[in-house]
């Protein structure tokens, strides 16, 4: 059965800091892996999709970025982070990109940027 | 500019009772539809979906509504637990499906 596992569940970071946030996903190969945002109050905002290795689709201007480094590896940075990067990361896959399917959530990462 | 929208924010049901979770969406080219729960501190857990080609899905004591013309989908679920409070979002996709649009979320209470 397929796995996403996403680290840290927690963190607290300052502002200034960089971020590396991972994502991986075992047991289905070419997935399209997803990182969402809730910000407090708010609704899942989708930040970056990626269809393959390296194909990396940003959907909001920010102060992030994502790589693909591996078919099942997604990574969420920030070189400088700002107090308004807090928030709850979501890291996400779903099976393919033919047809309509839901997607399957990691636990998410709790960031505070102080 | 939201594309789907969950205008209430939250929601109390007494236990054994319908819940109706209400979302709008103002994209005409979203096709494939989607529920989500989501407890605190957790990720979003897949509930139910539905195609534009439909207008009903039903899956044990969740129904899922949708009417095209009015840009409306309804969750139903009936009856309400206690186990079903929980953040419920709508999400929607359009052809290809590999970009899904998440509402605000509703916040359901059931009290026993």
């Amino acid at each position: 059965s397929q796995t996403i596992h996403q680290w840290p569940a927690t963190l607290v970071q300052p502002v200034g800091s960089p971020l590396s946030l991972e994502c991986t996903v075992e047991g289905t190969s070419n997935p399209n892996l997803y990182w969402y945002r809730q910000a407090a109050g708010r609704g899942l905002q989708l930040l970056f999709y990626s269809i393959g290795i390296g194909q990396i689709s940003s959907e909001v201007p920010q102060n992030l970025s994502a790589s693909r480094p591996q078919d099942r590896q997604f990574i969420l940075s920030s070189k400088k982070l700002l107090l308004s990067d807090s928030g709850f990361y979501l890291c996400a896959w779903s099976p393919t990109v033919e047809r309509n399917t839901e997607a399957f959530f990691g636990q998410g990462t709790r960031l505070t940027v102080v | 500019d939201q594309q789907v929208k969950q205008n209430s924010p939250s929601l109390s049901v007494q236990e054994g009772r319908i819940s109706i979770l209400n979302c709008d969406y103002t994209n005409s080219m979203f096709d494939y539809f989607l529920w989500y729960k989501k407890y605190p501190a957790e990720g979003p857990t897949f509930l139910i979906s539905i195609s534009s080609i439909k207008d009903k899905n039903e899956d044990g004591r969740f129904t899922v509504f949708l009417n095209k013309s009015a840009k409306h989908l309804s969750l139903h679920i009936v009856p309400s637990q206690p186990g079903d409070s929980a953040v419920y979002f709508c999400a929607a996709s359009g052809t290809g499906g590999f970009k899904t649009i998440f509402g605000a979320g509703t916040r359901l209470f059931v009290k026993a």
